[in-house]
């Protein structure tokens, strides 16, 4: 089974800076990379695939990069709307897929 | 636009099993990759399995191997998961999620329900 391990756990950022959240898996994933948002009560919703594609509805402050084992997502400028937990998954080596634990971004 | 709408909210018995459904729109059905993830409270995401249905392929996670059952309905556009042998561990909320591709990446999701475990 990969192990996804998303880090840190929390990052605080104030409105307006720059977030990197990272997610490092324990085999190679290829590029077989998602990052996905939460926010509270809602389900999950896909935001970035192919470690570097970013799903329809986001806009262009969030990027993710990376390959292999090292994966990270930037936020450029963050917005009110953006303070949610954030998951990365991979899905190039299963059963099971397997997602990291999370990274919960907040308010500063 | 696709959509995903599950069944509601569930509370059982230890000892008992649980079907939920996914009814799917706006895409079609043969082509649609199914998983179940859940989400205990307060936790992560966790994958219990899914169906490929352009491969006629189902995986599931080695924990749950044994107590889930994935199946789809083509006739009615639905998704199930059947969990058995209940535990207050498997209270969480259940998404379906899914793509059109054949690939385990989740572009949509359903909204969630609700099991509950306990006596």
């Amino acid at each position: 089974e990969i192990v996804m391990t998303q880090s840190p756990a929390t990052l605080s950022v104030s409105p307006g800076e720059r977030a990197t959240l990272s997610c490092r898996a324990s085999q190679s994933v290829s590029d077989n990379l998602a990052w996905y948002q939460q926010k509270p009560g809602q389900a999950p919703r896909l935001l970035i695939y192919g470690a570097s594609t970013r799903a329809t509805g986001f806009p262009a402050r969030f990027s993710g990069s990376g390959s292999g084992t090292e994966f990270t997502l930037t936020i450029s400028s963050l917005q009110s709307e953006d303070f949610a937990v954030y998951y990365c998954q991979q899905y190039n080596n299963w059963p099971p897929i397997t997602f990291g634990q999370g990274t919960r971004l907040e308010i500063k | 636009q696709v959509q995903l709408v599950q069944s509601g909210a569930e509370m059982k018995k230890p000892g008992s099993s649980v079907k939920v459904s996914c009814k799917a729109s706006g895409g079609t059905f043969s082509s649609f990759t199914f998983s179940w993830v859940r989400q205990a409270p307060g936790h992560g995401l966790e994958w219990m399995g899914g169906i490929i249905s352009i491969f006629h392929t189902t995986n599931y996670a080695q924990k749950f191997q044994g107590r889930v059952t994935i199946t789809t309905d083509e006739s009615t556009s639905t998704a199930f998961m059947e969990l058995t042998s209940l535990t207050s561990e498997d209270t969480a909320v259940y998404y379906c999620a899914g793509t059109l591709e054949p690939v385990y990446y989740f572009d949509f999701w359903g909204q969630g329900t609700l099991v509950t475990v306990s006596s």
